[in-house]
């Protein structure tokens, strides 16, 4: 079982809105940095989103993070059918004294 | 641009150590920290270890018992061993470069590794 809550799938039309959510706790989202990865199948993990709101070099402003109390989200608009992946939110834990990650949300554009 | 690979056996027994190297091409590794990531098949992340150039270390605690990290800054290569394996630790194992305890910015392809007799 994850620290970091996600919802194990979401899915939406092309050119639609997604959003994913990522719970975590006072120890981890709610005092230290969110960051988002996107993991295409087969592929490693990339970095999408970071400091829960600031996009990566290259990555497209239909990627867009927020953050509130002990809670995460990733929005992904305009969906296109290459944004189907694996997305998983990520936080260093101060009282685990571990990075924790949610435990991943499959994402399908119908 | 920074790349990252990881090297080592695909195969490891039960019991034994899995051993595991990763590159680090297009940078120094004298900066940053590096980290050790996995995923089981069909599962989540998991995080290991890290380690800086000078050494500082961190582990999971769940894992810190069988667990060491190490570095060769003249290699530009960090390393990870897993003692005592189990079929539990069949994952994709993945490098990654760390900025403290912020993100993950490269990663390696993955290195998947089996314990099976």
């Amino acid at each position: 079982q994850s620290v970091l809550t996600q919802p194990p799938s979401v899915s939406a039309a092309p050119g639609q809105k997604v959003t994913i959510s990522c719970s975590g706790s006072s120890s981890n989202i709610g005092t230290n940095y969110v960051s988002w990865y996107q993991q295409l199948p087969g592929t490693a993990p990339k970095i999408l989103i970071y400091d829960s709101n600031k996009r990566s070099s290259g990555i497209p402003d239909r990627f867009s993070g927020s953050k509130s109390d002990t809670s995460a989200t990733l929005d992904i608009t305009g969906l296109q059918t290459g944004d189907e992946a694996g997305y998983y939110c990520g936080a260093w834990d101060s009282r685990l004294n571990v990075w924790v990650f949610g435990g991943g949300t499959k994402l399908t554009v119908l | 641009q920074v790349q990252l690979q990881e090297s080592g056996p695909g195969l490891v027994k039960p019991s034994e150590t899995l051993s595991l190297t990763c590159t680090v091409s297009g940078g120094s590794i004298s900066s940053f920290y590096w980290s050790w990531i996995r995923q089981p098949p069909g599962k989540g992340l998991e995080w290991i270890a890290y380690i800086n150039y000078g050494g500082n270390t961190n582990y999971n605690p769940s894992l810190k018992s069988r667990v060491t990290i190490s570095v060769d800054t003249s290699k530009n290569q960090f390393s990870l061993k897993l003692r005592s394996v189990t079929a539990a630790d069949t994952a994709v194992y993945y490098c990654a470069r760390e900025q403290w305890r912020f993100l993950f910015d490269y990663w390696g392809q993955g290195r998947l590794v089996s314990v099976s007799s």
